[in-house]
């Protein structure tokens, strides 16, 4: 099956700066999503992007779907973007289940 | 809109109990997923249904694991016996499919067991 990677596996900011989360995935894929874990357990949808670029707020994704690999944009980051950050695809046909990654571990300290 | 909802938030039980979690999806959402996540760890999938038929169970470990979908709306997964390996938190989520490509899932908050 698809393989998922994310890096780095922990991160530790201060407030006020930038930061590249990665995620690469070993086949082509139908689905990829970001999603933002909360302290309380909740799986926050950032970007759906199996391609191309979004930007919402302080936060952008790019999807290289070719490369196959996605990367998630943190700019002038504050101590609520603290969490876990996730990275999920689905494989090459519509409607399957998502494989996640591991997970990036963010913490930003005032 | 509202979102997937996930009873109960929390769960502690012992070993050999039986348990049962609920989901109910977004409204019109033909596809509904169970995930389980293990503390540390991404979450992966249990089962997946497409209104009330299975389209996965592979990874359901079905000698102590069920989930119905009877009216193709909200699901019940089951424990029984539940084992101390089961504590993690379980996910429900939910997608449209009438759209080919767009395929995005919204999860509920969760349900933490802990077994005792």
């Amino acid at each position: 099956g698809i393989q998922v990677e994310q890096s780095p596996p922990d991160l530790i900011l201060q407030e006020g700066a930038n930061s590249t989360l990665r995620c690469n995935f070993s086949d082509s894929v139908n689905n990829l999503q970001w999603f933002h874990q909360n302290p309380w357990g909740q799986l926050i949808n950032l970007f759906y992007i199996p391609s191309g670029t979004k930007q919402n707020g302080r936060l952008s994704a790019t999807t290289v779907a070719t490369e196959r690999y996605s990367l998630l944009y943190i700019s002038s980051s504050q101590t609520t973007d603290s969490g876990v950050y996730f990275c999920a695809v689905g494989p090459n046909q519509a409607g399957t289940a998502l494989i996640f990654g591991k997970g990036t571990t963010l913490s930003v300290s005032s | 809109e509202a979102g997937v909802a996930q009873s109960p938030r929390y769960k502690i039980i012992e070993k050999r109990q039986s348990v049962a979690f609920w989901c109910n999806p977004i409204s019109g959402h033909a596809t509904l997923y169970w995930y389980q996540q293990i503390l540390g760890q991404g979450p992966k999938l249990l089962i997946q249904f497409q209104n009330n038929g299975v389209v996965d169970d592979s990874q359901l470990p079905k000698d102590r694991f069920s989930a119905e979908r009877l009216k193709g709306v909200d699901s019940t997964l089951k424990i029984q016996p539940a084992k101390l390996e089961d504590s993690a938190v379980y996910l429900c989520a939910s997608s449209f499919t009438g759209d080919p490509v767009y395929n995005e899932q919204f999860f509920g908050p969760g349900t933490r067991l802990t077994v005792l």
